[in-house]
Protein backbone atom coordinates (compact mmCIF):
# COMPACT_ATOMS: atom_id res chain seq x y z
CA UNK A 1 0.00 0.00 0.00
CA UNK A 2 1.47 3.79 -0.70
CA UNK A 3 2.70 4.99 2.41
CA UNK A 4 4.16 8.28 1.16
CA UNK A 5 1.62 10.79 -0.11
CA UNK A 6 3.11 13.89 -1.74
CA UNK A 7 1.68 17.40 -2.50
CA UNK A 8 1.42 19.33 -4.92
CA UNK A 9 1.29 16.44 -7.60
CA UNK A 10 2.22 18.47 -9.98
CA UNK A 11 3.90 21.44 -9.90
CA UNK A 12 5.29 23.90 -12.81
CA UNK A 13 7.89 26.47 -12.22
CA UNK A 14 10.11 28.96 -13.82
CA UNK A 15 13.79 28.20 -14.09
CA UNK A 16 15.68 29.71 -11.32
CA UNK A 17 12.48 29.37 -8.71
CA UNK A 18 11.80 27.15 -5.66
CA UNK A 19 10.45 24.11 -5.96
CA UNK A 20 8.64 23.29 -2.80
CA UNK A 21 7.31 19.40 -2.24
CA UNK A 22 5.69 17.99 0.91
CA UNK A 23 4.91 14.14 2.06
CA UNK A 24 3.01 13.16 4.47
CA UNK A 25 3.19 9.19 5.55
CA UNK A 26 1.27 6.94 8.26
CA UNK A 27 3.30 4.56 9.94
CA UNK A 28 5.86 4.99 12.25
CA UNK A 29 9.83 5.15 9.73
CA UNK A 30 12.94 4.54 10.43
CA UNK A 31 13.91 6.77 7.50
CA UNK A 32 12.50 8.91 5.20
CA UNK A 33 14.02 8.77 1.48
CA UNK A 34 13.61 11.34 -1.72
CA UNK A 35 14.06 10.08 -5.18
CA UNK A 36 14.17 11.37 -8.65
CA UNK A 37 12.43 9.55 -11.93
CA UNK A 38 13.24 10.93 -15.07
CA UNK A 39 10.80 9.50 -18.29
CA UNK A 40 9.31 6.69 -16.37
CA UNK A 41 12.63 5.31 -15.91
CA UNK A 42 14.90 3.96 -13.29
CA UNK A 43 14.92 5.91 -9.50
CA UNK A 44 17.44 8.47 -8.89
CA UNK A 45 18.41 8.34 -5.04
CA UNK A 46 18.46 11.89 -4.33
CA UNK A 47 18.71 11.80 -0.10
CA UNK A 48 18.10 10.08 3.05
CA UNK A 49 16.92 11.52 6.63
CA UNK A 50 17.10 9.62 9.58
CA UNK A 51 13.85 9.60 11.89
CA UNK A 52 16.06 11.73 14.31
CA UNK A 53 16.58 14.45 12.17
CA UNK A 54 15.30 17.41 11.41
CA UNK A 55 16.49 18.57 8.30
CA UNK A 56 19.41 17.94 5.35
CA UNK A 57 20.62 19.74 3.04
CA UNK A 58 22.85 18.65 -0.05
CA UNK A 59 23.76 20.79 -2.84
CA UNK A 60 20.59 22.35 -3.97
CA UNK A 61 18.51 20.08 -2.00
CA UNK A 62 16.91 21.13 1.60
CA UNK A 63 14.91 18.20 3.16
CA UNK A 64 13.12 18.63 6.46
CA UNK A 65 11.26 16.14 8.52
CA UNK A 66 8.27 16.78 11.23
CA UNK A 67 7.58 13.10 12.69
CA UNK A 68 5.59 14.31 15.41
CA UNK A 69 3.47 15.50 12.61
CA UNK A 70 4.50 12.23 10.21
CA UNK A 71 5.42 15.00 6.95
CA UNK A 72 8.78 15.82 5.24
CA UNK A 73 9.29 18.58 2.22
CA UNK A 74 11.83 18.67 -0.37
CA UNK A 75 13.20 21.82 -1.44
CA UNK A 76 15.13 22.31 -4.83
CA UNK A 77 16.65 25.70 -5.15
CA UNK A 78 17.74 27.50 -8.15
CA UNK A 79 15.58 25.32 -10.45
CA UNK A 80 17.09 24.17 -13.74
CA UNK A 81 15.33 22.57 -16.50
CA UNK A 82 17.27 19.59 -16.15
CA UNK A 83 15.36 19.17 -12.54
CA UNK A 84 12.22 18.58 -14.92
CA UNK A 85 11.05 14.72 -13.54
CA UNK A 86 8.99 13.14 -10.71
CA UNK A 87 10.15 13.23 -7.30
CA UNK A 88 9.37 10.37 -4.81
CA UNK A 89 8.93 10.09 -1.01
CA UNK A 90 9.49 7.07 0.12
CA UNK A 91 9.42 5.47 4.03
CA UNK A 92 11.66 2.90 5.63
CA UNK A 93 10.44 0.97 8.70
CA UNK A 94 14.13 -0.16 9.44
CA UNK A 95 13.38 -3.31 7.31
CA UNK A 96 14.97 -1.76 4.44
CA UNK A 97 11.87 -2.27 2.05
CA UNK A 98 10.49 1.53 0.91
CA UNK A 99 6.78 2.27 0.42
CA UNK A 100 6.26 5.28 -1.99
CA UNK A 101 4.09 8.12 -2.85
CA UNK A 102 2.40 8.78 -5.53
CA UNK A 103 4.92 11.07 -6.66
CA UNK A 104 5.28 14.86 -7.67
CA UNK A 105 5.74 15.64 -10.97
CA UNK A 106 7.87 18.92 -11.31
CA UNK A 107 8.46 21.04 -14.87
CA UNK A 108 10.88 23.58 -14.50
CA UNK A 109 10.01 25.75 -17.92
CA UNK A 110 13.71 27.53 -19.08
CA UNK B 1 31.98 0.08 -11.93
CA UNK B 2 28.24 -0.98 -13.53
CA UNK B 3 25.20 0.40 -11.55
CA UNK B 4 22.11 -2.08 -11.93
CA UNK B 5 21.17 -3.70 -14.54
CA UNK B 6 18.03 -5.30 -16.15
CA UNK B 7 16.78 -6.88 -19.01
CA UNK B 8 14.62 -6.79 -20.96
CA UNK B 9 13.94 -3.20 -21.15
CA UNK B 10 10.59 -3.82 -23.02
CA UNK B 11 8.48 -6.69 -23.15
CA UNK B 12 4.95 -7.52 -24.30
CA UNK B 13 3.23 -10.92 -23.64
CA UNK B 14 -0.56 -12.00 -23.55
CA UNK B 15 -3.01 -12.97 -20.71
CA UNK B 16 -2.19 -16.26 -19.15
CA UNK B 17 1.54 -16.41 -20.27
CA UNK B 18 4.46 -16.46 -17.96
CA UNK B 19 7.24 -14.12 -18.00
CA UNK B 20 11.04 -13.80 -16.28
CA UNK B 21 12.44 -10.97 -15.66
CA UNK B 22 16.28 -10.37 -14.72
CA UNK B 23 18.71 -7.74 -12.88
CA UNK B 24 22.05 -8.05 -11.98
CA UNK B 25 22.85 -5.29 -8.79
CA UNK B 26 25.19 -2.90 -8.29
CA UNK B 27 28.78 -4.53 -7.34
CA UNK B 28 29.10 -4.98 -4.09
CA UNK B 29 25.67 -5.56 -3.53
CA UNK B 30 24.22 -8.51 -2.05
CA UNK B 31 20.70 -7.95 -1.42
CA UNK B 32 17.91 -7.46 -4.46
CA UNK B 33 14.17 -6.30 -4.19
CA UNK B 34 11.60 -6.19 -6.75
CA UNK B 35 8.91 -3.04 -7.11
CA UNK B 36 6.16 -2.78 -9.67
CA UNK B 37 5.05 0.70 -10.91
CA UNK B 38 2.04 1.09 -12.79
CA UNK B 39 1.71 4.04 -14.60
CA UNK B 40 1.16 7.18 -12.81
CA UNK B 41 1.52 5.49 -9.45
CA UNK B 42 4.84 4.93 -7.32
CA UNK B 43 6.73 1.93 -7.12
CA UNK B 44 5.20 -0.68 -4.99
CA UNK B 45 7.35 -3.38 -2.85
CA UNK B 46 6.85 -6.65 -4.08
CA UNK B 47 10.04 -8.96 -2.35
CA UNK B 48 13.47 -8.54 -1.31
CA UNK B 49 16.07 -11.52 -1.81
CA UNK B 50 19.29 -12.07 0.07
CA UNK B 51 21.32 -14.86 0.69
CA UNK B 52 19.42 -16.26 -2.61
CA UNK B 53 16.47 -16.55 -0.30
CA UNK B 54 12.89 -14.33 -0.26
CA UNK B 55 13.24 -12.27 3.15
CA UNK B 56 10.30 -10.10 2.84
CA UNK B 57 7.54 -9.66 0.61
CA UNK B 58 5.03 -7.15 -0.38
CA UNK B 59 1.19 -7.46 -0.69
CA UNK B 60 0.92 -9.48 -4.09
CA UNK B 61 -0.25 -12.96 -5.10
CA UNK B 62 2.12 -16.41 -5.39
CA UNK B 63 2.30 -15.80 -8.99
CA UNK B 64 4.61 -13.66 -8.27
CA UNK B 65 7.64 -15.24 -7.06
CA UNK B 66 11.70 -14.78 -7.54
CA UNK B 67 14.71 -16.27 -7.10
CA UNK B 68 18.22 -14.97 -6.47
CA UNK B 69 21.62 -16.65 -7.70
CA UNK B 70 24.92 -17.37 -5.97
CA UNK B 71 26.46 -14.64 -7.67
CA UNK B 72 23.68 -12.32 -6.28
CA UNK B 73 21.68 -11.26 -9.57
CA UNK B 74 17.97 -12.25 -9.12
CA UNK B 75 15.27 -12.82 -11.60
CA UNK B 76 11.29 -12.04 -10.80
CA UNK B 77 8.83 -14.18 -12.24
CA UNK B 78 5.22 -13.95 -12.52
CA UNK B 79 2.42 -16.82 -13.86
CA UNK B 80 -0.32 -16.41 -15.62
CA UNK B 81 -0.60 -12.81 -16.51
CA UNK B 82 -3.52 -10.50 -16.35
CA UNK B 83 -4.04 -7.18 -18.18
CA UNK B 84 -3.51 -5.45 -14.32
CA UNK B 85 0.28 -6.77 -14.56
CA UNK B 86 1.12 -4.15 -17.05
CA UNK B 87 3.98 -2.49 -15.53
CA UNK B 88 7.28 -1.04 -14.59
CA UNK B 89 9.45 -3.62 -12.89
CA UNK B 90 12.08 -2.04 -11.38
CA UNK B 91 14.65 -3.79 -9.65
CA UNK B 92 16.95 -2.25 -6.29
CA UNK B 93 20.28 -3.81 -4.76
CA UNK B 94 21.53 -2.60 -1.51
CA UNK B 95 24.28 -3.79 0.65
CA UNK B 96 23.41 -5.53 4.14
CA UNK B 97 27.18 -4.58 5.43
CA UNK B 98 28.72 -1.42 5.69
CA UNK B 99 28.03 1.90 7.54
CA UNK B 100 24.22 3.42 8.20
CA UNK B 101 23.08 5.31 5.66
CA UNK B 102 24.83 2.73 3.12
CA UNK B 103 22.91 0.40 3.82
CA UNK B 104 19.28 1.95 3.29
CA UNK B 105 19.88 3.53 0.12
CA UNK B 106 18.70 1.05 -2.66
CA UNK B 107 20.48 2.26 -5.91
CA UNK B 108 17.33 1.01 -9.02
CA UNK B 109 18.00 -0.18 -12.30
CA UNK B 110 16.27 1.53 -15.16
CA UNK B 111 13.31 -1.20 -15.38
CA UNK B 112 11.56 -3.44 -17.32
CA UNK B 113 8.36 -2.17 -18.77
CA UNK B 114 5.71 -5.29 -19.24
CA UNK B 115 2.56 -5.00 -21.70
CA UNK B 116 0.32 -7.64 -21.42
CA UNK B 117 -2.27 -7.79 -24.14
Amino acid sequence: SQQGEEDPQALSIQEGENATMNCSYKTSINNLQWYRQNSGRGLVHLILIRSNEREKHSGRLRVTLDTSKKSSSLLITASRAADTASYFCATDDGNNRLAFGKGNQVVVIP
Amino acid sequence: DAGVTQSPTHLIKTRGQQVTLRCSPKSGHDTVSWYQQALGQGPQFIFQYYEEEERQRGNFPDRFSGHQFPNYSSELNVNALLLGDSALYLCASSPRTGRIGVRETQYFGPGTRLLVL
